[in-house]
């Protein structure tokens, strides 16, 4: 299986902050690449999707970038509703997620 | 609008079996590719299981031989059935749509709400 690799795997910032957070894959997946937001007790909310491509409904401080297996999601300024846990997920081959980064309030 | 509502979580000792169902709305499951995804307490996200629109069936290895995904297309809704229970599988099910933005790629969208298996004596 694929193996993804978030880091950081915590992060203190502030509100108005610019934060990225970077997922790396095992092997190259392409673009296969999306990007969801969980909060404490709710289903994880699909963000970004094919590395880059901004969900509907999403906010555009957020954004994807990537491909091979590199990939990042950049929050351009953090405002109080992003602080939650951000997990990239590969669909290039078995579903594999990476293990979370959690973002937290400095 | 497109929704998913699981149900069937509870409390199992560990060798018991359980059924989880998913039941969708605004959309048709057999149409689709669903799939189970499941979250032990204060861990991350792994995928369990999917069934292709055609009735294809694959698993982690995980759960292979153990659990079995199935759908009802008359009552549009997906289910899991989960056998000789581990105390490892404690964790919330979520099912989730495989939506495909191209002949490979795909994100799950939308998600269920989770149901709660806690598998302990």
């Amino acid at each position: 299986d694929i193996q993804m690799t978030q880091s950081p795997s915590s992060l203190s910032a502030s509100v108005g902050d610019r934060v990225t957070i970077t997922c790396r894959a095992s092997q190259s997946i392409s673009s296969y690449l999306n990007w969801y937001q969980q909060k404490p007790g709710k289903a994880p909310k699909l963000l970004i999707y094919a590395a880059s491509s901004l969900q509907s409904g999403v906010p555009s401080r957020f954004s994807g970038s990537g491909s091979g297996t590199d990939f990042t999601l950049t929050i351009s300024s953090l405002q109080p509703e992003d602080f939650a846990t951000y997990y990239c997920q590969q669909s290039y081959s078995v579903c594999t997620f990476g293990q979370g980064t959690k973002l937290e309030i400095k | 609008e497109v929704q998913l509502v699981e149900s069937g979580g509870g409390l199992v000792q560990p060798g018991g079996s359980l059924r989880l169902s998913c039941a969708a709305s605004g959309f048709t499951v057999s149409s689709n590719y669903m799939s189970w995804v499941r979250q032990a307490p204060g861990k991350g996200l792994e995928w369990v299981s999917v069934i292709y629109s055609g009735g294809s069936t694959y698993y982690a290895d995980s759960v292979k031989g153990r659990f079995t995904i199935s759908r009802d297309n008359s009552k549009n809704t997906l289910y899991l059935q989960m056998n000789s229970l581990r105390a490892e599988d404690t964790a919330v099910y979520y099912c989730a749509r495989e939506d495909y933005y191209d002949s490979s790629g795909y994100s799950f969208d939308p998600w269920g709400q989770g149901t709660l298996v806690t598998v302990s004596s």
